[in-house]
């Protein structure tokens, strides 16, 4: 039962660009929702959160857009680096517990 | 404080071995996460303690897999007897309170 769907699986862009990257849930008990940034080799690493009681995050380049009807949220990238060439998560959780209901990942190539 | 540190890093064993994989949580925190990363499957929960209790374990795929926390510094996912299809990443994941969830640096399991 895949709970937080992702996309695109993967994404190519220029440097400079803007990345987007979408997800939707299911589960309506879901009031947190983080992104974590992976490169190989390494742990997941939070990126930006947020709770759906916002509609915007802003942190810097990166952004996350939250509409609570839909059950979506979406993580935008600003003037996109090659240093930001790495796997995207979307996550998921209820609960004072941080027990994270992930999505499938979004492999991010930013070309110099 | 150096994060959530796991070893091995990297474990090869041969099928029908014991596994244990071990992690120490950021010093405070009172969540301690054990997660599964695989190609087919993702980033997957596997178990979850709240101060030093198992709260879920649902996501532990067969009872060769058990994990312990015997005190708050420490805990282990032992694998017995481990099978080819176990070979994965495991990472150790800790949170305090509502807090976001900081990940290890993860154990490359191989079984061979």
């Amino acid at each position: 039962q895949q709970q937080v769907k992702q996309s695109p699986q993967s994404l190519i862009v220029q440097k400079g660009g803007i990345s987007i990257i979408n997800c939707a849930y299911e589960n309506t008990a879901f009031d947190y929702f983080p992104w974590y940034q992976q490169f190989p080799g390494k742990g997941p690493a939070l990126l930006i959160a947020i709770r759906p009681d916002v509609s915007e995050k802003k942190e810097g380049r990166f952004t996350i857009s939250f509409n609570k009807s839909a059950k979506q949220f979406s993580l935008h990238i600003m003037d996109s680096q090659p240093g930001d060439s790495a796997t995207y998560f979307c996550a998921a959780s209820k609960g004072s517990a941080r027990q994270l209901t992930f999505g499938s990942g979004t492999q991010l190539t930013v070309l110099p | 404080d150096a994060g959530v540190i796991q070893s091995p890093r990297h474990e090869v064993t041969e099928m029908g071995q014991e596994v244990t994989l071990r992690c120490k949580p950021i010093s405070g925190h009172d969540y301690l996460f054990w997660y599964r990363q695989t190609m087919m499957r993702g980033l997957e929960l596997l178990i979850y303690f709240n101060n030093n209790v198992p709260i879920d374990d649902s996501g532990m795929p067969e009872d060769r897999f058990s994990a312990k926390m015997p005190n708050a510094s420490f805990s282990t996912l032992k694998i017995q007897p481990s099978e080819p299809r176990d070979s994965a990443v495991y990472f150790c994941a800790s949170s305090s309170g509502t807090g976001p969830a900081f990940f290890g640096q993860g154990t490359r399991l191989t079984v061979v």
